[in-house]
């Protein structure tokens, strides 16, 4: 069972920000956020992962919610190419591989012209 | 730098026909990953490998089956194909348990 709840879909504009949603409020203090993105039916891609502080890339930001109850994948600039399924996944680090990993169904982001 | 790579691309099998899906990492990590996906489904992990000689089961094993003689490969097995296994099949890997999962471009297996 996924840890984390998503929209199943969202539109955005061509050069506006996505927003993305994420809730994960049975995280626990030591699980990170991850995020990635499948495109079509390629491989999901890594854009960007945080346990509590704010975090960027060139790809994304990540803002964590005080609680780290919930948090936010944020697409600057959204481009046509952006358009794909976004997964929130909460990870626990630890060594042994114990944790499963658990992709749920994620958002499909659609970046109109 | 090649990454993950997986072959084949396509494959349609019978009904009971058996078959190897091939999965090599050339950044020499530790950790490997088979995940299927269903059709408008997420990705559910099938077996992992924290290690070469060191392979474990993940959400959904039944019908599968691995082995990890070399850091760089992980094979999936499949013995008895179902209808049930009709998905797209994906390798990953990663440096350490926690970090960033590089994913193979997947196989897609149809079983008839």
């Amino acid at each position: 069972d996924a840890k984390t709840t998503q929209p199943p879909s969202m539109d955005c504009a061509e050069g506006r920000a996505a927003n993305l949603p994420c809730n994960h409020s049975t995280i626990s203090g030591n699980e990170y956020v991850y995020w990635y993105r499948q495109i079509h039916s390629q491989g999901p891609q890594y854009i960007i992962h945080g346990l509590k502080n704010n975090e960027t890339n060139e790809m994304a930001s990540l803002i964590i919610t005080e609680d780290r109850k919930s948090s936010t994948l944020i697409l600057p600039h959204a481009t046509l190419r952006d358009t794909a399924v976004y997964y929130c996944i909460v990870r626990v680090l630890s060594q042994g591989g114990s944790e499963k990993l658990v992709f749920g169904k994620g958002t499909k982001l659609t970046v109109n012209p | 730098n090649a990454g993950v790579t997986q072959t084949p691309k396509f494959r349609i099998l019978k009904i009971g026909q058996s078959m190897t899906l091939q999965c090599t990492q050339d950044m020499n990590h530790n950790y490997m990953y088979w995940y299927r996906q269903d059709p408008g489904m997420g990705l559910k992990l099938i077996y992992y490998s924290v290690g070469a000689g060191i392979t474990d089961k993940g959400e959904v094993p039944n019908g599968y089956n691995v082995s990890r003689s070399t850091t760089e490969d992980f094979p999936l097995r499949l013995e008895l194909a179902a209808p049930s296994q009709t998905s797209v099949y994906f390798c990953a890997s990663s440096a350490r348990w926690a970090e960033k999962l590089f994913f193979g471009s997947g196989t897609q297996l149809s079983v008839l």
